[in-house]
Formats: C-alpha cells, structure tokens, sequence
C-alpha cells in the first residue's frame, strides 16, 4: 500500500523563480493538505484540498496556490520566489473533509533551496 | 503566546531510560491530539492518536492528555537509539476541515 508520494524530492530554484511541487495520496484518502516547514520548526498549515477545492487556508500570502486533480493528487505552486520560502514543504492526505477525526499521513517532503 | 508550546530541547538519554516529552496549549478548542515522529530527512511519521482527555497505551510509548491543565505528554519506556529522532506535538479542533497545528518539536538522543 503505497503511502504519500511527492516529488521532486529536492530542488534549487532563484530568487524570483516560480517552483510546482506534486504530491500523490495515500491509497483511500481524498483530502490533501500542504505545510511548511522551516528549519528547527514544527510545520506550518498553508491550505487544504477536498473535491478538488481550496477548503482552508493558514497565514500564508497569495504566492502560494494549489490544485487537486480529479484523481485526488494536488500540485503546490510558489511564485515569486524569496529567500524565505527556503523549507520542507510537506503533502499530507487524509480521508474526507469531514473526517475529521482522520490521522493525517505524510509524504518525505520536497527540500526547496531558494538562493 | 503561540498555540502550541513544545521545548525542543535537546534531550540526551541514556539507552534503556524513560523518556517524558511534553506540550502545552491555549486553545480549548482542541480536541484531537497526536504525536509524530521525524527522522532526519524524512516526513513526519504518526505514532499516537488520542481524543480528549485520558491516556493511551501503544507498546512503548504512552499518551496522556490532560484537557483541564491544557498539557500533553509521550512516554517512551526502555528508549533504544533507533528511537533518537524529533517528536512533534500535533492537535486540531473537533471541526471539519480545521488544520493540525503543530509544536516545534523536541529533538531526543539515545545513547547507547
């Protein structure tokens, strides 16, 4: 049973630069949530997907932009790349909207370099 | 005062030893609690998934949630080195669609 699955699992992208990161669920599971994480930090929420839609979303600027398929897997988009946006960026599935009670699970993450 | 506050230590531990970890928060709201683990490089990985308050039991690791005090704990029990890894503190409100907030994480060594 294949878990979450993201891809690339590393990138070096310039200042400016736009970056697409995807990210496969695991089996069963049609909910995808995408997080931050900066180095020494525990991850930050930025949006949640479910029935191909952008449900929530944490603190994060309109830079960042998602997209789930109808197959359930989501791409994340940044634009406009700074400094800061250098992190673990993280797809986490779980099953339903309104499962709330549903564990998520998570992929390895994607290491983005920005310089 | 962020949500969830998580020392991230680090903490040094002999092989065999107990080990405590713990979080605390400001939102009543929660409800559900869980703790990942995270190796380096790698995602985090769930290891307990406890609702409101009380304690639960998985091999060597205990859960507890004290909802009254806003405090929750992992106890790891005969720690091994495979077990040196960061720990995270992890809870959502009872609401469908609400994000998991995080702590920082706590980083622990087993020696052996």
């Amino acid at each position: 049973d294949a878990g979450v699955t993201q891809s690339p699992t590393h990138l070096i992208k310039t200042r400016g630069q736009q970056v697409t990161l995807r990210c496969s669920p695991k089996s069963g599971h049609d909910t995808v949530s995408w997080y931050q994480q900066a180095l020494g930090q525990g991850p930050q929420f930025i949006f949640q997907y479910y029935e191909e839609e952008e449900r929530q979303r944490g603190n994060f600027p309109d830079r960042f932009s998602g997209h789930q398929f109808p197959n359930y897997s989501s791409e994340l988009n940044v634009n406009a790349l700074l400094l800061g946006d250098s992190a673990l960026y993280l797809c986490a599935s779980s099953r339903g909207e309104g499962y709330y009670n549903s564990p998520l699970h998570f992929g390895n993450g994607t290491r983005l370099t920005v310089t | 005062q962020k949500e969830v506050e998580q020392d991230p230590g680090p903490l040094s531990v002999p092989e065999g030893a107990i080990v405590s970890l713990n979080c605390t928060y400001s939102n009543s709201a929660f409800q559900y609690f869980m703790w990942y683990r995270q190796y380096s490089r790698k995602g985090p990985e769930l290891l307990m998934y406890t609702y409101s308050s009380g304690n639960k039991e998985d091999g060597r690791f205990t859960a507890q949630v004290d909802k009254s005090s806003k405090y929750i704990s992992l106890f790891i029990r005969d720690s091994q080195p495979s077990d040196s890894a960061t720990y995270l503190c992890a809870m959502r409100a009872n609401q469908a669609g609400t994000a998991l907030i995080f702590g920082k994480g706590t980083t622990l060594s087993v020696s052996s």
